[in-house]
């Protein structure tokens, strides 16, 4: 079965930092662009980050460029995003989602269950 | 404010149908790029339930169907059920800046 799964949220202070991890199974990372959406309390969902199929484009929403970092590790089949310098404006449930294909865009069809962040 | 526009609400009684309109720009679906919809349950992660416009995932019912043409969208639901009461939110590529991947602000369905 294709799963995701989330862990790494907390309460962190603002200025701190967290490391997000999304543990793969059922696919390959590396056959598929994986994405962060994450969704404020009571608010939409926001893109915030995505890596490609092959690992070598990443993408950040203005919103996050130069705080959060994208990664993967290929032999653990897990998705990461480093999120430094956090923000009141960062709380939210961050969500991994996987694309249908290795370039993004294409629609994601598979998400993991949330974590959350708070930055208090 | 969203790249995409949605209303931020609709409503209707069982059986009937509704649609949820999604406005985008020359730079998402004026480039060429596909919606998706995604169906949100209250507490629940996001489902996707039409990608590239107009196509069904397996297992999403066919009382779900999309549709896009120029810079517009639209989501439509026939015989509604009480189990589609969710927030619905449109997404796309845009390709303005860096590139990004876009969403709607959602739209809550109320069945009456």
């Amino acid at each position: 079965e294709v799963q995701l799964l989330e862990s790494g949220g907390g309460l962190v202070q603002p200025g701190g930092s967290l490391r997000l991890s999304c543990a793969a199974s059922g696919f390959t990372l590396s056959s598929y662009a994986m994405t962060w959406v994450r969704q404020a309390p009571g608010k939409g969902l926001e893109w915030v980050s995505a890596i490609s199929g092959s690992g070598m484009s990443k993408y950040y929403a203005d919103s996050v460029k130069g705080r959060f970092t994208i990664s993967r590790d290929i032999s653990k089949n897990t998705l990461f995003l480093q999120m430094n310098s956090l923000r009141a404006e960062d709380t939210a449930v961050y969500y991994c989602a996987k694309d249908r294909s290795q370039w993004g865009a294409y629609g994601l069809d598979v998400w993991g269950q949330g974590t959350t962040v708070t930055v208090s | 404010q969203s790249v995409l526009t949605q209303p931020p609400s609709v409503s209707g009684a069982p059986g009937q149908r509704v649609t949820i309109s999604c406005t985008g720009t020359s730079s998402n679906f004026g480039s060429n790029y596909d919606v998706h919809w995604y169906q949100q349950l209250p507490g629940k992660a996001p489902k996707l339930l039409i990608y590239g416009n107009n196509n069904r995932p397996s297992g999403v019912p066919d009382r779900f169907s999309g549709s896009k043409s120029g810079t517009s969208a639209s989501l439509a639901i026939t015989g509604l059920q009480a189990e589609d009461e969710a927030d619905y939110y449109c997404q796309s590529y845009d390709n303005s800046l860096s590139g990004s991947w876009v969403f709607g602000g959602g739209t809550k369905l109320t069945v009456l």
